[in-house]
């Protein structure tokens, strides 16, 4: 019973491409987020849903693009991939936003471009 | 920017040993989590500290909030082999309304 589902795990493309990734939670929560961990495995904040509305937005390329179908759903699609955007993406969720609730992560998509 | 610097990067110790790991920052945080992660995996969270000076101990791991709310440790007594991985701190910006991770320290429990 996966709590935090993103798929697919690996993900091996050509510059130039376009993709997606998705994201299922099935924890009831109202938040979710797209992280984007580097090969130092610094974790950084791409984007914040709450409740399907977009709550934060770091500073990304427009070509990173999220959409929360529903409150149980966010997906990143990408646009144009550059080498650059080789990293493991993570996608969480917490039950609401506040500093007493802990994330919980799905294992991660790699993306390799190639 | 606010940053989160651990200590140390990496650490590798025998099995029974103890260790310490920190979390500092210039930056006040309304609270600090601590979470590790293992090859393959999300990070898997561990603790929440929320008020200055809070101390919560999970079996043989110490949780420790700094006075200031700038700073935190993690304590590990008598570590164990299955206490491998990348332990990372986070601490959450009310105003930001985001969590901001750590650099990450590197555990490896050699048996």
């Amino acid at each position: 019973d996966t709590a935090v589902s993103q798929t697919p795990k690996y993900l091996v493309t050509q510059m130039g491409n376009d993709k997606s990734i998705k994201c299922e939670q099935n924890l009831g929560h109202d938040t979710m987020y797209w992280y984007k961990q580097d090969s130092k495995k610094f974790l950084k904040i791409m984007f914040s849903y709450n409740n399907k509305e977009l709550i934060i937005n770091e500073t990304v390329p427009n070509r990173f693009s999220p959409k929360s179908p529903d409150k149980a759903h966010l997906n990143l699609h990408i646009n144009s991939l550059e080498l650059g955007d080789s990293a493991v993406y993570f996608c969480a969720s917490s039950q609401r936003t506040g500093p007493r609730y802990g994330y919980t992560f799905g294992s991660g998509t790699r993306l390799t471009v190639v | 920017t606010q940053l989160l610097e651990q200590s140390p990067q990496f650490l590798s110790i025998q099995e029974g040993e103890n260790l310490t790991v920190y979390c500092n920052s210039s930056s006040v945080f309304s609270s600090l989590q601590w979470y590790r992660q293992e090859p393959g995996e999300g990070p898997v969270l561990l603790v929440t500290v929320v008020t200055g000076g809070e101390v919560k101990k999970l079996k043989r791991l110490t949780f420790q909030f700094g006075d200031a709310r700038k700073d935190s440790s993690l304590h590990i007594t008598a570590a164990q082999p299955g206490d491998t991985g990348l332990y990372l701190c986070a601490g959450y910006s009310g105003s930001a309304r985001q969590l901001t991770f750590g650099s990450g320290t590197q555990l490896t429990v050699l048996p």
